[in-house]
């Protein structure tokens, strides 16, 4: 049963720079798995950050960006700012229709 | 403006059915896929299960078989119908309308979301 994987939290200065990636618990990410992101606050749907990889949804800051590095999808943000303090998910499409999401990580900016 | 407006949420007993739907408005409904996102409490997100704009219905292996997604296009509704429910199907589910590739083609990410709907299974 493959996995989605991220790293469970991650703490960044206001400012400052954080990079979230998202594995495979087998095999390698590639851009043909299609890799979205999206941003959660408690009590709230999600949003959706970057699709893709790497284009960024409409109305989404460009300190947002999406890229694969070395065998993960990865989202950074550059510049954070104290509402960027979420939970952030991301998603692969498997093929055969079925898409399926990491556990998230939950970003605390400080 | 898109709007994603889920309902039939509500408490049910284990082995239970409810059917939940979803009321999309603001855009071409049959040029999208839609689908079902879930999230049990104080959990991550779980994608469900989508309808495809061709007709094709996918699923997730938890509740393949137990649920069954229905698109009416001329109604832009989006059902899931959900049997043999169990305890670890209690979740907010949300409706997410898959995305569109710039030159109109289906894309695999989520565009637009629903605020959810509770279901609960409790005995």
């Amino acid at each position: 049963q493959t996995v989605v994987t991220q790293e469970p939290s991650f703490s960044v200065s206001p400012g400052g720079t954080v990079t979230l990636t998202c594995g495979l618990s087998s095999g390698s990410v590639s851009s043909n798995y299609k890799p979205s992101w999206y941003q959660q606050t408690p009590g709230q749907a999600p949003r959706t950050l970057i699709y893709s990889t790497s284009v960024r949804s409409s109305g989404v800051p460009d300190r947002f960006s999406g890229s694969i590095l070395g065998n993960k999808a990865a989202l950074t943000i550059t510049g954070a700012q104290a509402d960027d303090e979420s939970d952030y998910y991301c998603a692969l499409y498997m093929g055969s229709g079925i898409s399926m999401f990491g556990g998230g990580t939950k970003v605390t900016v400080l | 403006e898109v709007q994603l407006l889920e309902s039939g949420g509500g408490l049910i007993q284990p082995g239970g059915s409810l059917r939940l739907s979803c009321a999309a408005s603001g855009f071409i409904f049959s040029s999208h896929g839609m689908s079902w996102v879930r999230q049990a409490p104080g959990k991550g997100l779980e994608w469900v299960s989508t309808g495809g704009v061709s007709g094709g219905t996918y699923y997730a292996d938890s509740v393949k078989g137990r649920f069954t997604i229905s698109r009416d296009n001329s109604k832009n509704t989006v059902d899931l119908e959900m049997k043999s429910l169990r305890v670890e199907d209690t979740a907010l589910y949300f409706c997410a309308r898959r995305g569109l590739t710039d030159s109109g083609a289906q894309a695999y990410y989520f565009d637009q979301w629903g605020q959810g709907t509770l279901v609960t299974v409790s005995p």
